[in-house]
């Protein structure tokens, strides 16, 4: 596929619990983002990396939230003691740059 | 820093022309604009993007005056399938990083 994949489209799981989202990224892409989208409200920024490293991570609500990149390519972001606020759709892209992001269909994550 | 504002709702119908005005103030030198769109259940789209005058492809055009601090995405000859949220986009620098603001969620009636 040409697109970003994401894994898993949807998980659910208990208060306390610790998940981990996987993006995979279009071939060649340099530039890989993470954003949380809430039900009405539009995508909020949480982490960009540029490479193998984080360029921006001022978007990560607090240290339970953690994302890594380590080949440039594939990106895990892992949430820790999951709360019940941190229910949302996940969503990854990637871009050349600073230009036009392609976005995956997102994991939908429930915390119960 | 810039930030974007957008009309949080429109209506239209079917065969109009839909525009969908951004304010973005601070919007700096080197900054370009982009629209996405987003689908229920679906991630964002991009539509067009532009940094100044005037863009048009396929599906939109960009209009954006010489002080840039405003954009304005037209839809020509809406239909039901353009129904959605967009997104008016631009860096927020430094860094790169593009924020999202609520978006107009557009509803088009038949």
């Amino acid at each position: 596929g040409a697109g970003v994949s994401q894994t898993p489209s949807n998980k659910v799981t208990e208060k306390g619990k610790y998940v981990e989202l996987r993006c995979d990224p279009i071939s060649g892409h340099t530039a890989l983002y993470w954003y949380r989208q809430s039900l009405g409200q539009g995508p909020e920024f949480l982490i960009y990396f540029q490479g193998t490293g984080a360029a921006d991570d001022s978007g990560l609500p607090n240290d339970r939230f953690f994302a890594v990149r380590p080949e440039g390519s594939v990106s895990t972001l892992k949430i820790q003691r999951t709360e019940r606020g941190d229910s949302a759709v996940y969503l990854c892209a990637s871009s050349l740059g600073i230009g036009e992001l392609f976005f995956g269909e997102g994991s939908r994550l429930t915390v119960l | 820093l810039a930030k974007t504002t957008q009309p949080i709702s429109m209506d239209s119908y079917e065969g109009q022309e839909v525009n969908i005005t951004c304010s973005h103030n601070n919007i700096a030198t080197n900054d370009y604009i982009t629209w996405y769109q987003q689908f229920p259940s679906q991630g964002p789209r991009f539509i067009i993007q532009g940094y100044k005058t005037k863009v048009t492809n396929e599906v939109a055009s960009l209009f954006i005056p010489a002080d840039r601090k405003s954009s304005t995405l037209s839809l020509p000859r809406v239909s039901l399938s353009d129904t959605a949220v967009y997104y008016c986009l631009v860096p927020y620098n430094p860094g790169g990083k593009l924020i999202f603001g609520q978006g107009t969620e557009l509803s088009v009636k038949p």
